[in-house]
């Protein structure tokens, strides 16, 4: 069975880099891509940006110019970085997977369990 | 950005009756590519209905979506205490992923 688990600190100073590492364990992560995905505390899901097994990123506008993903296939884990972090950023971070193709063709069919960043100094 | 709007924010039903969440894509259409969550306190997003009307794998029948272009529904044929829930839209036809505001339902 297919298993995503986040791992990271849990508190980050302002003005520094979040830095958050998903493991995907017990499946081939080819045929798939992965995302992460926010939400502040109370709040609704945000959207921050895709990788694909081979390197290949999507970001959300609004967060472009702050967040980078990447892909170390070797250990099947996928990397987010979001730099100049306020409180603001404040929230559980998710990873989730999405199929490249087929009827589930980017649904986010398994997800994390989630890991809660907190942004203070 | 293709904004999601869901409606309405919260409800409250009692068990065993039907349950409507309706959601709505701003602009153009997003064909069937939208899907439907459930979130329970504390936990993940569960995945119960990917485009628009297919049923995940696991998730209970009496669960089920419609709809295509800018208009979806989410249905609960016959609410089980276990459904109190926050249930989210997600558009996935184009970059950036929108979700719905969520949709907050209690069982009366």
């Amino acid at each position: 069975q297919v298993r995503l688990q986040e791992s990271g600190p849990g508190l980050v100073k302002p003005s520094e880099t979040l830095s958050l590492t998903c493991t995907v364990s017990g499946g081939s992560i080819s045929d798939y891509y992965y995302n992460w995905i926010r939400q502040p505390p109370g709040k609704g899901l945000e959207y921050i940006g895709s990788i694909y097994y081979n390197g290949i990123t999507n970001y959300n506008p609004s967060l472009e110019s702050r967040a980078t993903t990447s892909v170390d296939t070797s250990k099947n884990q996928f990397s987010l970085k979001l730099s100049s972090v306020t409180s603001a950023d404040t929230a559980v971070y998710y990873c989730a997977r999405a199929a490249i193709s087929g009827s589930k063709r980017d649904a986010f069919d398994i997800w994390g369990q989630g890991t809660m960043v907190t942004v203070s100094s | 950005d293709i904004q999601v709007t869901q409606s309405p924010s919260s409800l409250s039903a009692s068990v065993g009756v039907r349950v409507t969440i309706t959601c709505r894509a701003s602009e153009g259409i997003v064909s069937t590519y939208l899907n439907w969550y459930q979130q329970k306190p504390g936990k993940a997003p569960k995945l119960l209905i990917y485009g628009a009307s297919s049923l995940q794998s696991g998730v209970p029948s009496r669960f089920s979506g419609s709809g295509s272009g800018t208009d979806f529904t989410l249905t609960i044929s016959s609410l089980q205490p276990e459904d109190s829930a926050t249930y989210y839209c997600q558009q996935s036809y184009n970059i950036p992923r929108t979700f719905g505001q969520g949709t907050k339902l209690e069982i009366k």
